[in-house]
C-alpha cells in the first residue's frame, strides 16, 4: 500500500526552465515533508523540507508547495541547471509512527 | 570522512546461502535506520532502531531478515536462505536523537544480486 506517490517517473525540461515535480499522499495523519535527491550509485541526499503548518518553503532555486487539502505537495526548481539532473524522492511521516514513508522517485533531466 | 558507509558496495551471491550487510551510522547520530530499494521502486522502509534496540521492526520482510546494533554504532542486516526477490540496494540512514523531523544520512548502500 503506497502511501507516497510520484506519478511521473520521468521528466525533462531545458537548462534555465522549471521543473516542477509532483507527489500525492493518502494519510492525512502526515505532518512533515521531505524531498530528497539522489545521484546514481550515491545514497538519497536530503534537498527541502516542509511541516504541514506551513504551505510553502524555499531555499534559494528550489522551492516545495503544500497542498493539504488536496494531499499534494510538489517541488520547484528554477532555473534548472544540468547538474539537477537526477532522482528525486519524495517523503513523508507523522509524529506518531517511526519512520518516513517514500514515493517511487522522479527521475529528472535537465537538457543543456 | 563523517558520512554513513557502508559494507560491501556490491555483493553478489548464491540463492539460499546467507548475506550480512553493514552499516557504520554518524558518530553521535542514536537512530539508525534500513531501507530496501528494489529496481523501479521507492524506499521500502525495513527497521529502525533507537540506541540500540529496535522499537520498529514492521518493515522487515519475512522472518529470513534480522539485523542487530551494538554500541550504538554499527548496525548488521542478516538476510538468511537468500532469494532472487531480495536482489535490491539495501540503504542505511542515521539521524540524531531519532525524531522524526530530523534529516535522515543515508549511506550510498549496499547492491544484493542473488543469483
Amino acid at each position: 500500500d503506497q502511501q507516497v506517490k510520484q506519478n511521473s517517473p520521468s521528466l525533462s525540461v531545458q537548462e534555465g526552465r522549471i521543473s516542477i515535480l509532483n507527489c500525492d499522499y493518502t494519510n492525512s495523519m502526515f505532518d512533515y515533508f521531505l524531498w530528497y535527491k539522489k545521484y546514481p550509485a550515491e545514497g538519497p541526499t536530503f534537498l527541502i523540507s516542509i511541516s504541514s503548518i506551513k504551505d510553502k518553503n524555499e531555499d534559494g532555486r528550489f522551492t516545495v508547495f503544500l497542498n493539504k487539502s488536496a494531499k499534494h505537495l510538489s517541488l520547484h526548481i528554477v532555473p534548472s541547471q544540468p547538474g539537477d539532473s537526477a532522482v528525486y524522492f519524495c517523503a513523508a511521516s507523522s509524529n506518531t509512527g517511526n519512520q518516513f514513508y517514500f514515493g517511487t522517485g522522479t527521475s529528472l533531466t535537465v537538457i543543456p | 570522512g563523517a558520512g554513513v558507509s557502508q559494507s560491501p558496495s556490491n555483493k553478489v551471491t548464491e540463492k539460499g546461502k546467507d548475506v550480512e550487510l553493514r552499516c557504520d551510522p554518524i558518530s553521535g547520530h542514536t537512530a539508525l535506520y534500513w531501507y530496501r530499494q528494489r529496481l523501479g521502486q521507492g524506499l521500502e522502509f525495513l527497521i529502525y532502531f533507537q540506541g540500540n534496540s529496535a522499537p520498529d521492526k514492521s518493515g522487515l520482510p519475512s522472518d529470513r531478515f534480522s539485523a542487530e546494533r551494538t554500541g550504538e554504532s554499527v548496525s548488521t542486516l542478516t538476510i538468511q536462505r537468500t532469494q532472487q526477490e531480495d536482489s535490491a540496494v539495501y540503504l542505511c540512514a542515521s539521524s540524531f536523537q531519532g525524531a522524526l523531523h530530523n534529516e535522515q544520512f543515508f549511506g550510498p548502500g549496499t547492491r544484493l544480486t542473488v543469483l
